[in-house]
């Protein structure tokens, strides 16, 4: 059974420009979760989508947003890039309809923004 | 609102040591909680859960307690291996959330040296 994965796997973009990243959870999986890792902050949920509908959000500006597909391939875009944004994202997902099960979580997307 | 600390690392044993890793937490209900492992180069993966007091969850030798009365979920391991060289990453998940969202501690790195 294929595991999560996120695409593409490093990317490094310039303060200012927008960046995309893709999701796709293990077959079967309505449920695609998005976390930003840095040293500072560790791990932050940034938010999580089931059937294609946001059901839940982290304390993240505006620029970051994400959407969900029919297939459950989930995308989340930053615009505006900061400096501060540099991290590795990642995402995860999950059987559970309600509450918060295991999550199963890809290898994640290092941006670098210069 | 809910949070997670763990002890701050790096933590370094000899092999055949045993481990403590200490976790508590905040939260207004009651969590369920976790904790999660990140081996080098790769992403998280779920180590052991409990979802109410007093549960022991357990896996690969790790076990962790629920305990409400001290708002703790410390995570032992009575003999550790080089290969439990990782990140270990204590997490909770308030009831109230619809699914994927886990608030996480810091992180806390473990090196085994043979």
């Amino acid at each position: 059974k294929a595991g999560v994965t996120q695409t593409p796997r490093y990317l490094i973009k310039t303060r200012g420009q927008q960046v995309t990243l893709s999701c796709s959870p293990i077959s079967g999986h309505r449920s695609v979760s998005w976390y930003q890792q840095t040293p500072g902050q560790g791990l932050q949920f940034l938010f999580e989508y089931f059937s294609e509908t946001q059901r839940n959000k982290g304390n993240f500006p505006g620029r970051f947003s994400g959407r969900q597909f029919s297939n459950s391939r989930s995308e989340m875009n930053v615009s505006t890039l900061e400096l501060g944004d540099s991290a590795l994202y990642l995402c995860a997902s999950s059987l559970a309809q309600e509450g918060t099960g295991e999550l199963f979580f890809g290898e994640g997307s290092r941006l670098t923004v210069l | 609102g809910d949070s997670v600390t763990q002890m701050e690392g790096p933590v370094t044993l000899s092999e055949e040591a045993f481990l403590t890793i200490n976790c508590t937490y905040t939260a207004t209900g009651y969590p369920s909680l976790f904790w999660y492992v990140q081996y080098p180069g790769e992403g998280l993966q779920l180590l052991l859960k409990a979802t109410k007091a007093d549960d022991k969850g357990s896996n690969k030798g790790f076990e962790a307690t629920y305990r409400k009365e001290t708002t703790s979920f410390h995570l032992e391991k009575g003999s550790v291996q080089v290969s439990d060289s990782a990140v270990y990453f204590c997490a909770l998940s308030d009831p109230g959330d619809q699914g994927g969202k886990l608030i996480f501690g810091q992180g806390t790195e473990l090196s085994v040296k043979p």
